[in-house]
């Protein structure tokens, strides 16, 4: 079964660079979330989006901006970064209204490293 | 403010049963139990819905007290591949799912 896709798989920086991270969610999935997660700390929920608008936002600092495609694919665009931007960032792909129902499915993460 | 777990961490040795709370200071209308290996994405145990359901599949069950605010995962005869760490996780009624404080779990031969 398609599970949700996420490039690249890692990703080296220097600080005040820009990065971007891809989404691909499970096919007829229409909600996607990103989550950021530093080393031995749980994952910070940062943005979601059902059919293409923003649906929900949390700890994303102003300097990154997201946004989900005609496709349902999504972007994390992440600008100015820092050395505590540093972690692995997951994607999740979700149907609408699982939040009670169902699960998360969770890609294999983006691991991002600012030098 | 995201839901508190306790204990920190758990060392145990296989066979021997494990039990991690999640507790909340807000009202829970539903909670997620995920497990994630190092270096992987969590990958989804259960979710509990309503106040006194209980679910579980092979040796890991749960349980949630709606009044209390809590839940709570119980790992029996743990095995090797328990080994991870545990995330509770609610959404507090909106579109987005908050992780606990996480439990590292280590299983031993």
């Amino acid at each position: 079964a398609a599970g949700v896709i996420q490039s690249p798989r890692h990703l080296i920086k220097e600080k005040r660079e820009t990065a971007t991270l891809k989404c691909y969610p499970i096919p007829r999935h229409d909600t996607v979330y990103w989550y950021q997660q530093g080393p031995g700390q749980d994952p910070q929920f940062l943005i979601s989006f059902y059919e293409k608008m923003q649906s929900d936002k949390g700890s994303i600092p102003d300097r990154f901006s997201a946004q989900q495609f005609s496709d349902y694919h999504s972007e994390l665009n992440m600008s100015s970064l820092e050395l505590g931007d540093s972690a692995l960032y997951f994607c999740a792909s979700s149907l609408k209204g699982s939040m009670n129902t169902g699960e998360l499915f969770f890609g294999e993460g983006s691991r991002l490293t600012v030098l | 403010q995201q839901p508190v777990q306790s204990p920190q961490a758990v060392i145990l040795r296989e066979g021997e049963d494990a039990v991690i709370n999640c507790s909340s200071s807000k009202a829970l209308y539903s909670v997620h139990w995920y497990r994630q290996k190092h270096g992987e994405a969590p990958v989804f145990l259960m979710i509990l819905l309503k106040g006194g359901e209980q679910k579980g599949h092979d040796k890991i069950s749960a349980s949630f007290n709606e009044k209390k605010q809590q839940s709570s995962l119980y790992l029996t005869a743990s095995q090797l591949s328990y080994s991870g760490t545990y995330f509770c996780g609610t959404d507090y009624n909106t579109d987005k799912l908050i992780f606990g404080t996480g439990t590292r779990l280590q299983v031993f031969p």
